[in-house]
C-alpha cells in the first residue's frame, strides 16, 4: 500500500513564475491538506480539500490555490512566486471522520530565485 | 486560535541518556495533541497522540508523552535515547469540533545524539 506521494521532489523557479505541486493521498483517504514548512520553522496549514472543494484555509494569500480531483489527488498552485515562498510543501491525507489521523508525504522542496 | 510553543530549539544528549522535549500549548479547551518526528529530507511521522482518557500516552519507538492540563503541557519523553533518534521533533495541536483536522505546529526541537 503506497503512502502519500508527492511530485516533484525538488523544484527551482524564478520570482514571478507560477508553480504546481501534486499529491496523491494514501489509499482509502479522501481528504488532502497542504502545509508550508519554511526553513527552521514548523509546518503551517495552507488549506484542505474534501469532495473537490476547499473546506478550510489558513492565513495564506489568494496566490495560493488548489484543486482536488475525483480520484482524491490534489494540486497546489502558487502564482506570482516570491522569494519568501521558498519552502518544503507537505501534503497530508486523511479519511472523513478521522481527520486527525493524518499521513504526511515526503514533501516538495521549492526554491524561488 | 490555538498556538504551540517548543521552548528548546536544539537539545543534545548522549546515547543511552533519558530525553524530555517540552511542549506548551494555548487553547481554550483541551485540544487534540500530537508529536511528530521529521528526519532530514523526510516528511512527518506521527509518534503519538492524545485525544482523551489516560493522560500518559505511549507511542512508537519507545516514546511516551504526558498531558498536564494544569500546565498546558504535553512533554515527550524517552528513557534511553538511541543514535537513530536524532531528528527534529514537532509538537502539534488540533482544535476539537469542526476544524476538520487542521494542525498547528510548534517551531520544532532539533535533537542531536552523541555516541
Amino acid at each position: 500500500d503506497a503512502g502519500v506521494t508527492q511530485s516533484p521532489t525538488h523544484l527551482i523557479k524564478t520570482r514571478g513564475q507560477q508553480v504546481t505541486l501534486r499529491c496523491s493521498p494514501k489509499s482509502g483517504h479522501d481528504t488532502v491538506s497542504w502545509y508550508q514548512q519554511a526553513l527552521g520553522q514548523g509546518p503551517q496549514f495552507i488549506f484542505q480539500y474534501y469532495e473537490e472543494e476547499e473546506r478550510q484555509r489558513g492565513n495564506f494569500p489568494d496566490r495560493f490555490s488548489g484543486h482536488q480531483f475525483p480520484n482524491y489527488s490534489s494540486e497546489l498552485n502558487v502564482n506570482a512566486l516570491l522569494l519568501g515562498d521558498s519552502a518544503l510543501y507537505l501534503c497530508a491525507s486523511s479519511k472523513t471522520g478521522d481527520s486527525y489521523e493524518q499521513y504526511f508525504g515526503p514533501g516538495t522542496r521549492l526554491t524561488v530565485t | 486560535a490555538q498556538s504551540v510553543t517548543q521552548p528548546d530549539i536544539h537539545i543534545t544528549v548522549s546515547e543511552g541518556a533519558s530525553l524530555e522535549l517540552r511542549c506548551n500549548y494555548s487553547y481554550g479547551a483541551t485540544p487534540y495533541l500530537f508529536w511528530y518526528v521529521q528526519s532530514p529530507g523526510q516528511g512527518l511521522q506521527l509518534l503519538l497522540k492524545y485525544f482523551s482518557g489516560d493522560t500518559l500516552v505511549q507511542g512508537i519507538k519507545g516514546f511516551e508523552a504526558e498531558f498536564k492540563r494544569s500546565q498546558s503541557s504535553f512533554n515527550l519523553r524517552k528513557p534511553s535515547v538511541h543514535w537513530s533518534d536524532a531528528a527534529e521533533y514537532f509538537c502539534a495541536v488540533g482544535a476539537r469540533g469542526t476544524s476538520y483536522g487542521k494542525l498547528t505546529f510548534g517551531q520544532g526541537t532539533i535533537l542531536t545524539v552523541h555516541p
